[in-house]
């Protein structure tokens, strides 16, 4: 059975930091890229960051970008999320999914990414 | 640009045809997909590449394209797809991925 199981989460006073991880079983994690996405409470879901299969690429949003990290186990199964100098806008839930890749040499659309199989979150709360 | 707009909620009785649309430019050139998202749940996709069924998704859910614009179609709405739906894609490499606003289905 494919299953992610997110941890880590949990509270922490603004400006300081957190590590998420997120344990992969049932698929081969090392040949797949793999995504973290939050959601705020009542918000919806937002990107966070995206790891390719060996960590040669790593992808930001904005509003992570220099503050968030992440990383990955392929011997482990395991994708991290360093999380540095956090905000109270940084309080979510946040999931952990695996990468579709449709890859498209030729047609009217490009190659383009979705996220197949997700954990069930973890919760963030940052808050003094 | 990367924003996709959905209408925030769509109301159908059980047994309609409910379509929620998603629209922005990227659509024209990149694959859509479709989660969806029951309460206190995470998402689950439902449409990928535009029109293409997961396994062990109900033959009920389907997806199209037209232009800039992408749409999910539930016939035949059961209680249980009362949910909140969410459209998705990416820039060509997977170096972003943007969401949709989101729309919640309610089943009358």
């Amino acid at each position: 059975e494919v299953q992610l199981v997110e941890s880590g989460g949990g509270l922490v006073k603004p400006g300081g930091s957190l590590r998420l991880s997120c344990a992969v079983s049932g698929f081969p994690f090392s040949i797949n890229s793999m995504t973290w996405v939050r959601q705020a409470p009542g918000k919806g879901l937002e990107w966070v960051s995206a790891i390719n299969d060996n960590s040669a690429y790593r992808y930001y949003a904005d509003s992570v970008r220099g503050r968030f990290t992440v990383s990955r186990d392929n011997a482990k199964n395991s994708l991290y999320l360093q999380m540095n100098s956090l905000r109270a806008e940084d309080t979510a839930v946040y999931y952990c999914a695996r990468v579709r890749e449709d890859v498209v040499l030729v047609g009217a659309k490009q190659s383009t990414y979705g996220l197949d199989v997700w954990g069930q979150g973890t919760t963030v709360t940052v808050s003094s | 640009s990367y924003e996709l707009t959905q209408p925030p909620s769509v109301s159908v009785s059980p047994g309609q045809t409910a379509r929620i649309t998603c629209s922005g430019d990227a659509l024209a050139k990149q694959y859509a997909y479709w989660y969806q998202q029951r309460p206190g749940q995470a998402p689950v996709l439902v449409i990928c590449k535009d029109n293409e069924r997961p396994s062990g998704i109900p033959a009920r859910f389907s997806g199209s394209s037209s232009g800039t614009t992408v749409t999910l179609t539930i016939s035949g709405v059961q209680a249980e797809d009362e949910a909140d739906y969410y459209c998705q894609s990416t820039d060509r490499i997977g170096s972003v991925y943007f969401f949709g606003t989101g729309t919640r289905v309610t089943v009358l």
